[in-house]
């Protein structure tokens, strides 16, 4: 079966950086498009990062442009995402996700990881 | 930017009623939309996709409608494991980003 399983999240300073990951099984990791989606505390669901399957292809929510990156090694089935300057309002759980198309070539996230949380916080 | 609205922000039902849920996208969509329902400390779990397809294992009681911009879940009967926080999601081809509305919560009454 499907399983995503994030790992690295933690506590972490303002302006420092974090490396977030997720562990994919049950499925040929290289052919999915994967995503970051992130949730803030009593707050609502932020996409953050899609990626290709390929990895050749990256884009990212307005809100992290310039300071996260997402990578993918699709020789060991894991995606990340790599978090630079750090602010307090990235404080979030972060989950990733794969992305199923439909017959009408529609994208939906079908597969999440449970998350991690990730606390900016001095 | 596409943007996704939802109404309401809130819904309380009892057990057996029916549950209707809006979300209203700011230009068409045609019928590229999805509804997924969170419960506290849990992922999202897809429900429909496609506007109105039931995803893998999802009970017949929920079911979707709609394209362009005005979309609706519905829950025909609610069982006491359908509260939950409810989203609906659009993913735009280019650039390539993912949506969500900002929920709607449904709570037991």
């Amino acid at each position: 079966q499907v399983q995503l399983v994030e790992s690295g999240g933690g506590v972490v300073q303002p302006g420092r950086s974090l490396r977030v990951s997720c562990a994919a099984s049950g499925f040929t990791f290289s052919n999915f498009g994967m995503h970051w989606v992130r949730q803030a505390p009593g707050k609502g669901l932020e996409w953050v990062a899609i990626i290709w399957f390929d990895g050749n292809n990256k884009h990212y929510a307005d809100s992290v442009k310039g300071r996260f990156t997402v990578s993918r090694d699709n020789s060991k089935n894991t995606l990340y995402l790599q978090m630079n300057s750090l602010r307090a309002d990235d404080t979030a759980v972060y989950f990733c996700a794969r992305e199923t198309r439909s017959d009408i070539s529609g994208y939906y996230l079908e597969y999440w990881g449970q998350g991690t949380l990730v606390t900016v916080s001095s | 930017e596409i943007v996704l609205t939802q109404s309401p922000a809130t819904l309380s039902l009892s057990p057996g009623e029916r549950a209707t849920l809006s979300c209203r996208a700011s230009q068409s969509v045609s019928r590229f939309l999805g509804w997924f329902q969170q419960k506290p400390g849990r992922a999202p779990r897809l429900l429909i996709y496609d506007a109105s397809n039931r995803a893998s294992g999802i009970p017949a009681r929920f079911s979707g409608s709609g394209s362009e911009t005005d979309f609706t879940l519905t829950i025909s009967s609610l069982e006491p494991e359908d509260f939950a926080v409810y989203y609906c999601q659009h993913r735009s081809n280019w650039p390539p980003s993912i949506t969500f509305g900002q929920g709607t919560r449904l709570e037991i009454k």
